[in-house]
């Protein structure tokens, strides 16, 4: 079953350091998210991507935030300049249709960022 | 803002015994799905409900979306361990974003 990817599982990064996520989408999916989770709260909504642009983002996603579809495959997430409340689980997630009812947003494993 | 809370926040309960969480709002939410997350693990999808009233169910789990399309629960009948986990419910509001409710952990004591 087609699942999405994401890389590294875990990345220990200094603050001030930029740090670059990784995911690998459904091959069949046009849309494509990131989420954060800080640990013990809710899953946050970051910025939407599609067609090579940001379709939506929250005001979370600040000018120190940024999102690319490289190549054909990969979608990133790019942190200029992290800071200490950085520090969280970053999910990916596609989904194959705008999201109009009927249809599903599927998540990856996660990023673990710590900024120490 | 759109706003989803989960009630209960946590729920122990014996094996065998039947469940309702609970995903309430103010807000009408154009669809809405329920996931399940493992500790350090990503959200995994269970169930999307679309319509007001509409009940769907997988196995042992029934979930029902309210006629408002404001609120949805989740009934677990004869639960078992394996269905010990975070259950978070999530809705659409007509644009891309999902929004997460507070999550309702689960604890099924065997």
């Amino acid at each position: 079953e087609p699942e999405v990817t994401q890389t590294p599982s875990h990345q220990v990064t200094q603050m001030g350091q930029e740090v670059i996520l990784r995911c690998v989408p459904i091959s069949n999916h046009l849309y494509f998210y990131w989420y954060r989770q800080i640990l013990g709260q809710k899953v946050e909504f970051l910025v939407s991507f599609y067609n090579n642009e940001i379709s939506e983002k929250s005001e979370i996603f600040d000018d120190q935030f940024s999102v690319e579809r490289p190549d054909g495959s990969n979608f990133t997430l790019k942190i200029r300049s992290t800071k200490l409340e950085d520090s969280a689980m970053y999910f990916c997630a596609s989904s194959r249709y705008l999201w109009t009812g009927d249809n599903e947003q599927f998540f990856g494993p996660g990023t673990r960022l710590t900024v120490l | 803002t759109q706003l989803l809370e989960q009630s209960p926040q946590f729920l122990s309960i014996q094996e065998g015994e039947n469940l309702t969480v609970y995903c309430n709002s103010s807000s009408v939410f154009s669809s809405l799905q329920w996931y399940r997350q493992e500790p350090g693990e990503g959200p995994v999808l269970l169930v999307t409900v679309v319509t007001g009233g509409e009940v769907k169910k997988l196995k042992r789990l029934t979930f029902q979306f309210g006629d408002a399309r404001k609120d949805s629960s989740l009934h677990i009948t004869a639960a078992q361990p394996g269905d010990t986990g975070l259950y978070l419910c999530a809705g659409a509001g007509g644009n891309e974003k999902l929004t997460f409710g507070t999550g309702t952990r689960l604890t099924i004591i065997p």
